[in-house]
């Protein structure tokens, strides 16, 4: 496609609840982020897939946060058992390749709301 | 560990005037720094990138950053600044053995009055 896109731009869930947010990155790009912003905040990192694999995930703040990319495109951030502070915006970028001189495309982000 | 601060949260410049916004690095070696906007409803978009040479970078938008490692600075600057500027604007650092993860600060909103 054109850009990063996510789905959905936006989500409410109850406290307790499992959610899946979806990322489909540009075409071709083998490397995919997801960060996290809450309120007032910067990005933060959470993992980031080289391929199918998650080269780095020591971003992910507990065992609560899994992520895939069974096939080497389409990423899922999957949260169990949502707790209020997981409200935040999440942001998915993808690269070409990786490295400090390639450049990270994001996407608009999925505003989750855990009520 | 490498990490940015971006010291104003909030600046307002009149629609015409000159902006600067401030972002300071902590890191031993030189770091690989970059600046990023995010307007309303917009993903994160790239203004420009700083690794190595020219400390004077020039950026999409009319924006450009200066590198200055006696300060530990790396500041945005546009000598005229547009109503569509308005937007929060980011300054990062790369981490990570691949310079893979971006380290954000915690953003500067920038209001723009006519």
């Amino acid at each position: 496609g054109a850009g990063v896109s996510q789905t959905p731009s936006n989500k409410v869930t109850e406290k307790g609840k499992y959610v899946e947010l979806r990322c489909d990155p540009i075409s071709g790009h083998t490397a995919l982020y997801w960060y996290r912003q809450s309120l007032g905040q910067g990005p933060e990192f959470l993992i980031y897939f080289q391929g199918t694999g998650a080269a780095d995930d020591s971003g992910l703040p507990n065992d609560r946060f899994f992520a895939v990319r069974p096939e080497g495109s389409v990423s899922t951030l999957k949260i169990q058992r949502t707790e209020r502070g997981d409200s935040a915006v999440y942001l998915c970028a993808s690269s070409q390749t990786v490295g400090a001189n390639t450049e990270a495309f994001f996407g608009q982000g999925t505003r989750l709301t855990v009520v | 560990a490498q990490s940015v601060t971006q010291p104003d949260i909030h600046i307002t410049v009149s629609e015409g005037a000159s902006l600067e916004l401030r972002c300071n690095y902590s890191y031993g070696a030189t770091p690989y720094l970059f600046w990023y906007v995010q307007s309303p409803g917009q993903g994160l978009q790239l203004l420009l990138k700083y690794f190595s040479g020219d400390t004077l970078v020039q950026g999409i938008k009319g924006f450009e950053a200066e590198f200055k490692r006696s300060q530990s600075s790396f500041n945005l600057r546009k000598p005229s600044v547009h109503w569509s500027d308005a937007a929060e604007y980011f300054c990062a650092v790369v981490r990570g053995i691949g310079f893979q993860k971006l380290v954000f600060g915690t953003g500067t909103r920038l209001l723009v009055s006519p």
